[in-house]
């Protein structure tokens, strides 16, 4: 399978845990996106990247949030100190990135976290 | 008021029916528009990208108004299987390109 993949695909924590998901993008995809979705909403935009570089981060995203894509490949997300409202699937998706113009992303299946 | 905004629905509608939602953007300087697809506890995919003059893929006609600051999509002769939700994209570029996400129009398609 050459789609995006996301580990682990569920996680169930306990309030002041940290946890951490891994995307895996499409290989040849340099831009890459993290995103949080929870029901009846779309997707909220978290963070983004080109190649290794985090370009982006939303003003919503508090300082508990951290992500890494340290060889421009594969990326990280951490939550520290968990809340139950961070409970919801996080997304990630990918895409080629040209220069100055949108590109269709490709999402893979997400992580839905629970926080008890 | 937010950046995208989408009629929720549920649009209940029977087999070949012609439906069309509506998604309105607060930002004048958006400069890109997506419909993507999302099927029930699956991930978003791109339906159509949204083009100034208009443009249309087989029975899905997408439309974008800049000076009322919306975009539609209409879907000709539905069938079951278009039974989703359908997103607005809107994306703004700020020297990079942020996408965002309208809440989702439900469709169910009913024999």
């Amino acid at each position: 399978d050459t789609g995006v993949s996301q580990n682990p695909r569920h996680k169930i924590t306990k309030r002041g845990q940290n946890v951490t998901f891994r995307c895996d993008p499409i290989s040849e995809h340099n831009r890459l996106y993290w995103y949080r979705q929870t029901l009846g909403q779309g997707p909220e935009f978290l963070t983004y990247f080109q190649n290794e570089a985090q370009l982006e981060k939303s003003r919503l995203l508090s300082d508990r949030f951290s992500a890494e894509r340290p060889k421009g490949s594969f990326s990280t997300l951490e939550i520290q100190r968990t809340e139950q409202g961070d409970s919801a699937m996080y997304l990630c998706a990918s895409s080629t990135g040209q220069a100055s113009s949108y590109n269709e992303q490709f999402f893979g299946p997400g992580t839905r976290l629970t926080v008890l | 008021r937010k950046e995208v905004e989408q009629d929720p629905g549920p649009f209940n509608v029977p087999e070949g029916a012609t439906v069309a939602f509506n998604c309105t953007y607060s930002n004048s300087a958006s400069q890109s528009f997506f419909w993507y697809r999302q099927d029930c506890r699956k991930e978003p995919k791109l339906l159509m990208s949204v083009y100034s003059s208009g443009n249309e893929d087989g029975r899905f006609t997408a439309q974008l108004n800049r000076a009322s600051q919306y975009i539609s999509l209409l879907i000709r002769d539905s069938k079951l299987s278009d039974s989703a939700t359908y997103l607005c994209v809107v994306e703004t570029s700020g020297g990079s390109y942020i996408p965002t996400f309208g809440r989702g129009t439900s469709l169910i398609v009913h024999p």
